[in-house]
């Protein structure tokens, strides 16, 4: 799987858009971007995915560029209850047999 | 989203004990589970992947006969940390795999906190 760089930690005023940045710079053709997240001391929360477009469900906004080589997880209007540590995840297409890595990830904390 | 549980939340025991973990995925079937380890401030480690059925697959570096899985249903695996020692103290996380058309989404449970005195 390609290996993704996410800056260490962030921090967003409530109420706020929160923009978290990913490269992949390494993605192939069949590998789709996956974002997580992890509250303290809890299991990590499945938030969002994309292979080329961009996507929009209920908790965020996924931006991919055209290349492919970099995608943005978006927040629209930050709570509190969004502070956690958000991890980028490229995995191959093969999904029966493929593994989730985690990275490092990026802390975010939102700031009142 | 589906469901996945974990039990106990939090164990404490004794160095030389053996503790068994469970995970459940609660409304589906989930033919492959994963456990993952997390120590104190680092990211998730992938310790293993369990088919159902079949015998579990380490990751290099795992002691397979310390960390014993069994995943003998489509809506259960266990871990068993055998002989465990301080060192084994972690965050222990598991995964199933629920199969949605055409893709593969995987779930977390909420985790257990592993203490050995």
């Amino acid at each position: 799987d390609a290996k993704t760089t996410q800056p260490p930690s962030m921090d967003c005023a409530e109420g706020r858009a929160a923009n978290l940045p990913c490269n992949h710079s390494t993605i192939s053709g069949n590998e789709y971007v996956y974002w997580y997240r992890q509250i303290h001391s809890q299991g990590p929360q499945y938030i969002i995915h994309g292979l080329k477009n961009n996507e929009t469900n209920e908790m965020a906004s996924l931006i991919i560029t055209e290349d492919r080589k970099s995608s943005t997880l978006i927040l629209p209007h930050a709570t509190l209850r969004d502070t956690a540590v958000y991890y980028c995840i490229v995995r191959g297409g093969n999904f029966g047999n493929e593994k989730l890595t985690f990275g490092t990830g990026t802390r975010l904390t939102i700031i009142p | 989203g589906a469901v996945v549980s974990q039990h106990p939340s939090r164990v404490i025991c004794k160095s030389g004990t053996s503790v068994k973990i469970e995970c459940r995925s609660l409304d589906f079937q989930a033919t492959t589970m994963f456990w993952y380890r997390q120590f104190p401030k680092q990211s998730l480690m992938l310790m293993a992947t369990s088919n159902e059925g079949s015998k579990a697959t380490y990751e290099q570096g795992v002691e397979k006969d310390k960390f014993l899985i069994n995943h003998a249903s489509l809506t259960l695996s266990t871990l068993t940390v055998t002989s465990a020692h301080p060192e084994d103290s972690s965050f222990y996380i598991c995964s199933a795999r629920e199969p949605l058309a055409g893709a593969y989404e995987q779930y977390f449970g909420p985790g257990t906190r592993l203490t050995v005195t």
